[in-house]
């Protein structure tokens, strides 16, 4: 088991692009999550799943933001028209159950020029 | 909304002394939790408290909940340079499932 993995783990793009992040996480968690960490700031929770329903989504996923996770596996996370404030580490995370313990990735780091 | 107050949220001390992280929030939390980041990773959780009270160890760090799950405290004893990181705490509110609210991080430096 190589933990949960993310990736690409640096994008740089130009603002009004689009662009896709996909985190892999532990084989057989069910519960995978989405946090945005800015500069100087703690992650802040976006959205999860259990298999591949998306359970909740935080006020602060605007419409631009979009995430799957098609099989219950893998998950994707899209942002359209990038906006310099989306510039962030987005981390993804997985547990086993309501109660287990997340075990966090590495992040993806985005800049929006 | 519920909030997390992390202090001091710059510390820089020299290797053997003593520090203390306090985290602080007027919601109740179901539980409280530790992690340390490190620049270009993930956060990695430390520890767990879930009583109200409760002290965990964990070597030289030791870990409180406060009596009425508000507020939280690390200890590093004699710290070492390689205690050196951004350590956060992070809170399960009322709405469970590991939805955590996350303070603003404590970067500690231990000077050699």
């Amino acid at each position: 088991d190589t933990g949960v993995s993310q990736d690409p783990r640096h994008k740089i793009t130009k603002r009004g692009q689009n662009v896709t992040f996909r985190c892999d996480p532990i084989s057989e968690h069910n519960r995978l999550y989405w946090y945005r960490q800015t500069l100087g700031q703690g992650p802040e929770f976006l959205t999860y799943f259990q298999n591949e329903a998306q359970l909740e989504k935080s006020r602060l996923l605007s419409d631009r933001f979009s995430a799957e996770r098609p099989k219950g596996s893998f998950s994707t996370l899209e942002i359209q028209r990038t906006e310099q404030g989306d510039s962030a580490m987005y981390l993804c995370a997985s547990s086993l159950g309501l109660f287990g313990e997340l075990f966090f990735g590495e992040g993806s780091r985005l800049t929006v020029l | 909304t519920q909030l997390l107050e992390q202090s001091p949220q710059f510390l820089s001390i020299q290797e053997g002394e003593n520090l203390t992280v306090y985290c602080n929030s007027s919601s109740v939390f179901s539980s409280l939790q530790w992690y340390r980041q490190e620049p270009g990773e993930g956060p990695v959780l430390l520890v767990t408290v879930v009583t109200g009270g409760e002290v965990k160890k964990l070597k030289r760090l030791t870990f409180q909940f406060g009596d009425a799950r508000k507020d939280s405290s690390l200890h590093i004893t004699a710290a070492q340079p390689g205690d050196t990181g951004l350590y956060l705490c992070a809170g399960e509110g009322d709405q469970g499932a590991q939805k955590l609210v996350f303070g603003q991080g404590t970067r500690l430096t231990i000077n050699p």
